[in-house]
């Protein structure tokens, strides 16, 4: 039982670049949601998707775009890679309602150079 | 406005004390939920515990026990007979209603537990 799997787990950019982090979860959870941790920050709400085809911002969207590709996957996209986004990311996923915690991958270490 | 505050950002123990990292929240719902999760140097995040508002129950799991306090908006975490495998980040998260039940994490505790 995979659970939530993120890729690539490693990415170094230069700024300006572009790429996209895929999350993909097999638990059949309606929400999913994309976090960044950055040193002595805690984990910041970046996007979630609530249910497959809606998509809204957290706390820190600027920069980025994401998809709901269908029930399984929610990807996110960095348009024009800046240094200020070099973080870990996470992707999470958890039933509706909140009632259940949250399942989280293993994290994208991202290099903005 | 919801937010969770770690007060503690570094603790280090001798392996076999006892540990409480404290988490302190702010909320205006009536029903929320709160979380504690482990981060290891590894890197990954593992759910400790979940406990809902109406629950002011205490929990032990192990070593492991959970305060939680409405009247003080306090959800405390004890590790009891520390061991160096507890070494971690610990976070305390608040679930957001307003946010497709997103989580508010705190800043984290680093705990370090030494031999």
């Amino acid at each position: 039982n995979a659970g939530v799997t993120q890729t690539p787990k490693f990415q170094v950019l230069k700024t300006g670049q572009s790429m996209t982090l895929q999350c993909a979860q097999d638990m059949n959870h309606n929400s999913m949601y994309w976090y960044r941790q950055d040193p002595g920050m805690g984990l910041r709400l970046i996007y979630y998707s609530a249910s497959e085809g809606t998509t809204d911002k957290g706390e820190v969207p600027n920069g980025y775009n994401v998809s709901r590709l269908n029930k399984r996957e929610f990807s996110l996209r960095l348009e024009s890679a800046a240094p200020s986004q070099t973080s870990v990311y996470f992707c999470a996923s958890s039933e509706v309602g909140g009632r259940q915690p949250q399942h989280f991958g293993d994290g994208t270490r991202l290099s903005i150079l | 406005a919801q937010k969770v505050t770690q007060a503690q950002t570094e603790i280090s123990v001798v392996e076999k004390e006892d540990v409480t990292l404290d988490c302190v929240y702010e909320t205006r719902d009536t029903t929320y939920y709160l979380f504690w999760y482990k981060q290891p140097p590894s890197g990954e995040l593992v759910f400790l515990i979940r406990r809902n508002s109406f629950d002011e129950q205490n929990e032990i799991s192990g070593r492991y026990s959970w305060n939680f306090q409405k009247s003080t908006s306090s959800f405390n975490f004890t590790i009891t007979a520390s061991q160096v495998v507890d070494s971690a980040v610990y976070f305390c998260a608040l679930m957001n209603s307003n946010s497709g039940y997103a989580l508010n994490f705190g800043k984290g505790t680093s705990l370090l537990v030494t031999p």
